[in-house]
């Protein structure tokens, strides 16, 4: 069965510094989204990407945060300068059409120190 | 803004017992999502219920959302110990809502052998 891959699994990275995570969607599908989950609390929305732009983005997602589909397979979420409490799992998700359920990739958990 | 509560935040049942969770929302719900998640892993999608009164089953795993579409419960039958994990519910934020969910704090469900 198809899935979501994320590399790296781990990541750390100093304060201050440039990150990128990385996604491979599901080859057919359409709608490419970031979550994130800070250890002990809830999943959390980032933002939304369909068609080349940011359909959604939630109030967590600043400048400091941005997102890229460079070719026809890859989805990444660039943070420029790191924080603290950036420190979290970050998912992937796609879909195939509107209608359909999410299907996320087993994340990227990113230290921060 | 829309907030779903989730009971109960843990559960700890013998193998070969039934057990329910349950997912209260403060608003009408325009989709519901179930997804398992076990630990340091991503989400795997379960059963999706958008309609009131639906109820849809896939092996010993039952979800339901109610007639008001404020509440959905998700039923294992015979638990095994395969069963254990994070149990998530997750819902659209909105009517128009692309994938932006919203999800509850999880119930982690232990099966003993």
């Amino acid at each position: 069965e198809p899935e979501v891959t994320q590399t790296p699994s781990h990541q750390v990275t100093q304060m201050g510094q440039e990150v990128i995570l990385r996604c491979v969607p599901i080859s057919n599908h359409l709608y490419f989204y970031w979550y994130r989950q800070i250890l002990g609390q809830k999943v959390e929305f980032l933002v939304s990407f369909y068609n080349n732009e940011i359909s959604e983005k939630s109030e967590i997602f600043d400048d400091q945060f941005s997102v890229e589909r460079p070719d026809g397979s890859n989805f990444t979420l660039k943070i420029r300068s790191t924080k603290l409490e950036d420190s979290a799992m970050y998912f992937c998700a796609s879909k195939p059409r509107v209608d359909s359920p999410l299907h996320f990739g087993n994340g990227t958990r990113l230290t921060v120190t | 803004s829309q907030e779903l509560e989730q009971s109960p935040q843990s559960l700890i049942v013998q193998e070969g017992k039934n057990l329910t969770i349950n997912c209260t929302s403060s608003k009408t719900l325009y989709g519901l999502y179930w997804y398992k998640q076990k630990y340091g892993e991503g989400l795997i999608f379960l059963m999706m219920l958008q309609k009131g009164g639906e109820e849809k089953s896939h092996e010993k795993i039952t979800a339901k959302l109610d007639e008001k579409k404020q509440q959905s419960s998700l039923h294992i039958t015979a638990s095994q110990p395969s069963h254990a994990g994070i149990y998530l519910c997750g819902a659209d934020k909105g009517r128009g809502s692309q994938g932006n969910l919203i999800f509850g704090k999880g119930t982690k469900l232990s099966v003993k052998p």
